[in-house]
């Protein structure tokens, strides 16, 4: 089984900063099946990255996704405040079915 | 406009079984794989099974082998969850969300809003 590990947990920066989240993978993933979801909170999670470093509809191009292998990073060039919220990266794949999140990183106003 | 709409919250007893479902709205519930996802109070997400509507075939993770069920309505475009045996720590927001078509990888890109499941004595 995949194992996903973010980091930090928690990201405290202020509105204007930039912020790097990492995802790290227990064993490689060639085929970069990898999603970034926002979650704020009372609400379903969003989709905002997948296949690594594609965007998802209507997602601002201030979010950026990169990374192969183990190491994945999703990056918000210059927060908002409505950016603050928790973020899961996901790896997915149907051959076989496996879809394991990480535990999160929350992104706090400083 | 496409979503997901779930059914409202629901409170069991231990032991007992509870079942929930998701509506497809705005497009066709038999293009795409449906999931089910699950996040209790304070925690993270964890994925507990898809189906493919169209045929109704499933697969379910590993922790949930035995206690859940989905099954799908294509004449109602409304897939069912259903999780037994239920236990204390099975309170949670259950989510259904829509995955990929059949035989591709593809993240979840729409969500329902979420099914609060209560067990409590």
């Amino acid at each position: 089984e995949i194992v996903l590990t973010q980091s930090p947990g928690t990201l405290s920066l202020s509105p204007g900063e930039r912020a790097t989240l990492s995802c790290r993978a227990s064993q490689s993933l060639i085929t970069n099946y990898v999603a970034w979801y926002q979650q704020k909170p009372g609400q379903a999670p969003r989709l905002l990255i997948y296949g690594a470093s594609s965007r998802a509809t209507g997602i601002p191009d201030r979010f950026s996704g990169s990374g192969s292998g183990t190491d994945f990073t999703l990056t918000i060039s210059r927060l908002e405040p409505e950016d603050f919220a928790v973020y899961y990266c996901q790896q997915y794949d149907i051959s076989p079915h496996m879809y394991t999140f990480g535990q999160g990183t929350k992104l706090e106003i400083k | 406009q496409v979503q997901l709409v779930q059914s409202g919250a629901e409170m069991k007893e231990p032991g007992a079984s509870v079942k929930i479902s998701c509506k497809a709205v705005g497009y066709s519930l038999a293009t795409n794989y449906i999931h089910w996802v699950r996040q209790a109070p304070g925690q993270g997400l964890e994925w507990m099974g898809i189906i493919t509507p169209s045929t109704g075939g499933t697969n379910y993770a590993q922790n949930f082998q035995g206690r859940v069920t989905i099954t799908s309505d294509t004449s109602t475009s409304t897939i069912y969850m259903t999780l037994s045996s239920l236990r204390f720590d099975d309170t949670a927001i259950y989510y259904c969300a829509r995955g990929g078509r059949p035989w591709s990888s593809q993240p979840f890109d729409i969500w329902g809003q979420g099914t609060l499941i209560t067990v409590s004595s």
